[in-house]
């Protein structure tokens, strides 16, 4: 079973920042949260990982409360390249497979004219 | 990021014959190999992990003796769909995740085969 949640669409319009919100409330203490972009057809692409706090980088920012059971994906100025599913996932470190991850649904985002 | 590569992107073959799926870490190592597989409209789904020189770790479900996965050095694994039979038609895909000391190593996916057996 996955270990996150998330919702399952959003839409938004370009130019706009989108927020995702993924919750994770059995994260384990060794367990880092790590997001990914999939396209049809395509393997996923890696966006962004953390463990706590904040991470930004060259396409996205990463927010991690202090107890760490949920994490906001925010991706500033959507374009109509960024219509994909993204999934947040957690590490599965509580049965000892540190880097298994098991992916949810996800969130198809639809980035509007 | 990391590059991984798949061979072939795409394969159509008969019932009953099998087919090899190669997947390559262009510019790292990856102590560590994952094939997932994807039906349409679906999530992922881990098939089996496998470290460099040890046997795969297979999801409960997946048969081993039907899914073969090799991972003979630190930049290739092969997945071979033994017996392919129409059920088996998905999207395959790898990811590799190397050593960096942390808890949880990044994985970064290939870009995928998609397998038709007719």
């Amino acid at each position: 079973l996955a270990k996150t949640t998330q919702p399952i669409s959003m839409d938004s319009y370009e130019g706009q920042e989108v927020n995702i919100t993924c919750s994770h409330n059995n994260i384990a203490t060794n367990d880092y949260i790590t997001w990914y972009q999939q396209f049809p057809s395509q393997g996923p692409r890696f966006i962004i990982q953390g463990y706590k706090t904040k991470v930004t980088n060259e396409v996205a920012s990463l927010f991690i409360p202090a107890d760490r059971k949920s994490s906001t994906l925010s991706l500033p100025r959507v374009s109509l390249s960024d219509t994909a599913v993204y999934y947040c996932l957690v590490g599965d470190s509580a049965s000892g497979g540190y880097n298994k991850l098991i992916f949810g649904a996800g969130t198809r985002l639809a980035v509007h004219p | 990021g990391a590059v991984v590569s798949q061979h072939p992107s795409r394969v159509i073959c008969k019932s009953g014959t099998s087919v090899k799926i190669e997947c390559r870490s262009l510019d790292f190592q990856a102590t560590t190999m994952f094939w997932y597989r994807q039906f349409p409209k679906q999530s992922l789904m881990l098939m089996a992990t496998s470290n460099e020189g040890s046997k795969a770790t297979y999801e409960q479900g997946v048969e081993k003796d039907k899914f073969l996965i090799n991972h003979a050095s630190l930049t290739l694994s092969t997945l071979t769909v033994t017996s392919a039979h129409p059920e088996d038609s998905s999207f395959y895909i790898c990811a590799g995740a190397g050593t960096s000391g942390k808890n949880q190593e990044t994985q970064y996916f290939g870009p995928g085969t998609r397998l038709l057996v007719l």
